[in-house]
């Protein structure tokens, strides 16, 4: 079965750093998200994406937050400048007309 | 942000019986419901939905019911198998193509031999 693959599976970054979270898609999906957990809490939506566009994002998706789909295949979340609180683990998806498909996620740690 | 929740941090089965999960929302806006399972270190897998117009969806062992009246839903597993173990997440969106999904914070289903 296709499924969503994510990359690094952890990601350590100092306070401060620039980080880019990884997702192949499923392939002919079209519709494309991101969610996060932090440790303790509920997964929580960030943004979906669709024809090249964000099409909603959450009021945790702020400035500091970007997505890219720079090619065919991949899907990146990129956090400009990391905060402690940014740490959490980070979950790609996709879907067509189906439900979610979640990756196994990125740990990101913040120290 | 308490839209959905599951009452239940946990949840013990003896294998063989009925495990129910159970979840209730306050978002009247909410029209479809899903339940994903989470095994450590992946991420959540899509188990079975519903949509309002329905009050109770079955594949295989799963089945799920929906109370509209009483924003309740649940999910019924018989027979429960050790493969179960793992973390149960109600979810809810305003409508199906949305999937801008509102999870509640999970019950943690553990089936006993």
């Amino acid at each position: 079965e296709p499924e969503v693959t994510q990359t690094p599976s952890h990601q350590v970054t100092q306070m401060g750093q620039e980080v880019i979270l990884r997702c192949v898609p499923i392939s002919n999906h079209l519709y494309f998200y991101w969610y996060r957990q932090i440790l303790g809490q509920k997964v929580e939506f960030l943004v979906s994406f669709y024809n090249n566009e964000i099409s909603e994002k959450s009021e945790i998706f702020d400035d500091q937050f970007s997505v890219e789909r720079p090619d065919g295949s991949n899907f990146t979340l990129k956090i400009r400048s990391t905060k402690l609180e940014d740490s959490a683990m980070y979950f790609c998806a996709s879907s067509g007309d189906s439900p979610l498909h979640f990756g196994n996620g990125t740990r990101l740690t913040v120290t | 942000d308490q839209q959905v929740k599951q009452n239940s941090p946990s949840l013990s089965v003896q294998e063989g019986r009925i495990s129910i999960l159970n979840c209730d929302y306050t978002n009247s806006m909410f029209d479809y419901f899903l339940w994903y399972k989470k095994y450590p270190a992946e991420g959540p897998t899509f188990l079975i939905s519903i949509s309002s117009i329905k009050d109770k969806n079955e594949d295989g062992r799963f089945t799920v019911f929906l109370n509209k009246s009483a924003k309740h839903l649940s999910l019924h597993i018989v027979p429960s198998q050790p493969g179960d173990s793992a973390v149960y997440f109600c979810a809810a969106s305003a409508y199906k193509g949305a999937q801008k999904l509102v999870f509640g914070q999970g019950t943690r289903l553990t089936i006993n031999p």
